[in-house]
């Protein structure tokens, strides 16, 4: 069955470096959404990528989806203490609509 | 504030006993989703309701089962819990149902069974 697996699981950086997280999926996916979780906090959207090697970008965060639409990435420019939190890229994996959210990539930051 | 409400914000019981957890949806939303978010853990899917009926069934226990009302407010209902079952519940709610819809999570429950 489809798999999407995301990577790292953890990542802690220096405030002020750049951070990425990778979703990497066995088979072609429709479209991967990506979530923020800030600790004690409820996933919040962020991005929704559907067009194969679509690029978006919200302020220092820039999203890509790849070519082959298998793979998807975020990537935080100069992090600061606000991005600590738990990025997920659920997708699309049920008939009924369903998004599986996987562990995520749970980032923290020293400032 | 994401429009979707979560009752209660805490709840601790004892082993063997039956909770009910209350989600409203976003003004509007007529699908409802249920997570599980044990310590560590990923979102794990439970179930959803569109519109009243069972849209989607997840990794959901037969001790838990779910309903949609018709004024589209979804309770979850946990019976014979165990230890185990100690963890956040995130009901979440979207327009729709199909794989391009934003989920809207409510602040969650957070269930600690001792």
């Amino acid at each position: 069955g489809q798999q999407v697996m995301q990577i790292p699981q953890y990542q802690h950086v220096q405030e002020g470096e750049d951070f990425t997280t990778y979703c990497n999926s066995s088979t072609t996916l429709s479209n991967i959404q990506w979530y923020k979780q800030r600790p004690g906090g409820h996933p919040v959207f962020l991005i929704q990528l559907v067009k194969s090697g679509e690029v978006k970008k919200q302020k220092r965060l820039t999203f890509q989806f790849g070519e082959a639409k298998k793979n998807s990435s975020l990537h935080i420019t100069a992090t600061q203490t606000t991005d600590v939190g738990t990025y997920f890229c659920p997708y699309y994996g049920g008939s009924q609509g369903n998004l599986i959210f996987g562990k995520g990539t749970k980032l923290s930051v020293k400032p | 504030d994401s429009g979707v409400t979560q009752t209660p914000k805490h709840l601790i019981t004892a082993t063997g006993q039956r909770v009910t957890l209350r989600c409203s949806p976003r003004s509007g939303d007529l699908s409802v989703y249920w997570y599980q978010q044990s310590l560590d853990q990923g979102l794990q899917f439970l179930i959803q309701y569109y519109n009243g009926e069972e849209r989607a069934k997840g990794n959901i226990l037969e001790r838990f089962s779910a309903q949609q009302f018709p004024d589209l407010h979804s309770e979850l209902n946990l019976s014979s819990l165990e230890l185990g079952d100690s963890a956040l519940y995130f009901c979440a709610s979207s327009i729709h149902h199909g794989g391009d819809e934003t989920q809207y999570f409510g602040p969650g429950t957070r269930l600690l069974v001792l």
